[in-house]
């Protein structure tokens, strides 16, 4: 099955300064990509998604791209803001015949300081 | 559109009782998939279901059950309930075609005495 290797965090960040967090997956075939977002007491919520080799999601000023050489789906944005302090998820979702389960990585937490 | 609703929020149940989750999908969905998410293990898949059939099922023990309905709508279920079973279990709606993107609800907070 796939698996994900996600930047462990915690990360702590001043506002305006440039996020990085890191994701790589190992999977059967070519799965679509995600970036889910998780703000405390609430579920997930969708932060952007790559359904190929090379294409970029973006979203609220983060963009990821589909690296398939790499295995790699690496989040980032220029310039974090306090409302951005929240648990971040990567995750492939299965492309084997009908599994399309989500696999998640440990989640990154972010926090950003004013 | 309303999003994927989950119902109750909370639950506190003590150990060997039963409890049943309630998801309500995305009009139109007729996918939907149960993740339980721990401190320990992480978020970690439990079923899929589309319509009314189990499609995909994830490691858990038989104890975790559930069902979908001609409207879509889905319950878990766990029986003979557990410490360890203390979680967020979030359901999430797709439309079920292929891999398409999940939408999750806010989730249902069982915490077990």
């Amino acid at each position: 099955g796939n698996s994900v290797t996600q930047m462990e965090g915690p990360v702590t960040l001043s506002e305006e300064a440039f996020l990085t967090i890191n994701c790589t997956y190992t999977a059967t075939g070519y799965p679509s990509l995600f970036w889910y977002v998780q703000y405390p007491g609430e579920g997930l919520q969708l932060l952007l998604k790559a359904t190929k080799a090379d294409d970029k999601g973006s979203n609220k000023g983060f963009e990821a791209t589909y690296r398939k050489e790499t295995t790699s789906f690496h989040l980032e944005k220029g310039s974090v803001q306090v409302s951005d302090s929240a648990v971040y998820f990567c995750a492939p979702l299965g492309s084997g015949g009908s599994n399309y389960k989500l696999t998640f990585g440990k989640g990154t937490l972010l926090t950003v300081n004013p | 559109k309303a999003g994927v609703t989950q119902t109750p929020r909370y639950l506190i149940k003590t150990r060997g009782q039963q409890v049943t989750l309630s998801c309500s999908p995305i009009s139109g969905h007729r996918s939907v998939s149960w993740y339980q998410q721990t401190p320990g293990q992480g978020l970690q898949f439990l079923f899929e279901y589309f319509s009314e059939t189990q499609r995909n099922k994830g490691n858990f023990p038989g104890r975790f059950s559930g069902r979908q309905f001609s409207n879509s709508r889905s319950e878990m279920n766990v029986s003979t309930l557990e410490l360890g079973d203390s979680a967020l279990y979030l359901c999430a709606s797709s439309k079920g075609q292929g891999p398409d993107t999940q939408y999750f609800g806010p989730g249902t907070r069982l915490t077990v005495l």
